[in-house]
């Protein structure tokens, strides 16, 4: 699969796990983010990468903590969810700094289902 | 804070009818205005978008057109298809340190009736 890919697809936890969800992209890209799905709720913006630093927290609970290694990969670590956490979690990439174009490029999205 | 209002949340139209979904934004300084449309289990995909600097931005059949004045924008479909049957997201967005900040709307569930 090209462009944005994220894993797991599906993902159950209990509210004391600990568990990661990754993002790739395949695509050049500087700058990456996370958002957060709900039913009826628009996309909400967690987190903005750009260039491996964060520029946007978007008063996020503690319980994510994202990380951004280099400009191809971010993960979202989860540790002590609540039920209300359980969402679609999608990932996007843009070409950030130097670039052109605004698009963000979505992944397909891992559902989190928190018992 | 910043918000973008969408409407309706649900529309239902005839094949071959026009949909119009319409937005409002907050903040004045948003100069980029993407569409996206995700289809049941499937991840959002950018099908049109316009800048601040233009009024009106047509692919097919698909339109776009804005007024930075209003802080409104909107989406038009002509000669709907059922495959155009799924959710429309808007969002306003601004550049900040080369991203993009998208504040997105609720979603509009379109249903193209054959």
């Amino acid at each position: 699969e090209t462009g944005v890919t994220q894993t797991p697809r599906h993902l159950v936890m209990g509210m004391t796990n600990k568990k990661s969800l990754k993002c790739e992209q395949h695509l050049g890209h500087n700058a990456m983010y996370w958002y957060k799905q709900s039913a009826k709720k628009p996309l909400e913006l967690m987190f903005v990468y750009s260039l491996e630093e964060r520029v946007e927290n978007n008063s996020v609970p503690s319980r994510f903590s994202p990380e951004c290694p280099n400009s191809s990969h971010l993960f979202l670590h989860l540790h002590t969810l609540q039920p209300e956490d359980s969402a679609l979690y999608l990932c996007a990439s843009s070409q950030g700094i130097g670039g052109v174009k605004n698009e963000q490029f979505f992944g397909p999205g891992t559902r989190l289902t928190v018992l | 804070g910043e918000n973008v209002e969408q409407h309706p949340s649900t529309l239902s139209v005839q094949e071959g009818d026009s949909a119009v979904i319409k937005c409002t934004y907050s903040d004045s300084a948003s100069n980029y205005f993407p569409w996206y449309k995700q289809e049941l289990g499937k991840r959002p995909q950018l099908i049109i978008d316009i800048r601040s600097n233009v009024g009106e931005k047509k692919d097919q059949r698909i339109a776009v057109t804005l007024n930075k004045t209003a802080k409104h924008f909107s989406l038009h479909i002509t000669e709907t298809q059922p495959e155009d049957s799924a959710v429309y997201f808007c969002a306003a967005s601004q550049g900040t340190s080369g991203t993009y900040k998208y504040i997105f709307g609720t979603g509009t569930r379109l249903k193209v009736l054959a």
